[in-house]
């Protein structure tokens, strides 16, 4: 069954530090959401691409965010620099295409950021 | 801000029990899903249900939906140890794009 690819699946960084994230969504899925989510929470968009165009990125923190999709697949979510309160889970989520409304989406594994 | 919020917050069960969660959400959906994250994983979809729609089936799982009380609940029958998991209801974002906003979730465990 194919599936969401995301690594590493665990980083720690110091605070002012860049880090990287990086998802491979399953095989012909338009649609790729970047999820942030604190530990006893549930999780809330940061961006949404469609194919390689921002849908929405209104929640995505743009001093220190950048979140990318060049080709249309696979994507890549930057934090320049790091601060204590990114500390989180970073989910990779996709789906078919944007019809309109609200679709099953696929996860992935996530990613673990501990910021020192 | 979060559209979804589950009741209980916490529940524990034996094995072979039913269990129930409840999402009661703010503004009017297109559909609502259910999703289980297991500790430190990413999520699974389980179920989704469309406002149209008042109850779905899916295995041991059972679900409904009351667009009046703008409220669903999940029903798991028959639980075992590996239904452990945190579950969480989430609907539609009302703003761009299609993406979902999710409750707090029910951390469900089930005891052998």
């Amino acid at each position: 069954e194919a599936e969401v690819a995301q690594s590493p699946r665990y980083k720690i960084t110091e605070k002012s530090q860049a880090v990287a994230f990086w998802c491979d969504p399953i095989s012909g899925h338009a649609t790729l959401y970047w999820y942030r989510q604190i530990l006893g929470q549930g999780p809330e968009l940061l961006v949404q691409f469609q194919d390689e165009s921002v849908v929405d990125d209104s929640q995505l923190p743009k001093d220190r965010f950048s979140a990318e999709r060049l080709k249309g697949v696979d994507s890549t979510l930057k934090i320049q620099p790091a601060e204590l309160g990114d500390s989180a889970m970073y989910l990779c989520a996709s789906s078919l295409r944007d019809r309109g409304f609200t679709d099953t989406q696929y996860f992935g594994p996530g990613t673990r950021l501990t910021v020192l | 801000s979060q559209q979804g919020e589950e009741d209980p917050q916490a529940l524990s069960i034996q094995e072979g029990e039913n269990a129930t969660m409840n999402c009661s959400y703010k503004t009017s959906i297109n559909n609502l899903q259910w999703y289980r994250q297991n500790s430190g994983r990413g999520l699974v979809h389980l179920i989704l249900i469309r406002s149209n729609e008042r109850e779905k089936h899916s295995g041991r799982l059972r679900v409904t939906l009351d667009t009046s009380k703008k409220s669903s609940s999940l029903l798991i029958t028959a639980s075992r140890a590996a239904d452990t998991a945190s579950y969480f209801c989430a609907t539609d974002f009302n703003q761009a794009g299609t993406a979902l906003i999710f409750g707090k979730g029910t951390t469900l465990s089930v005891s052998s």
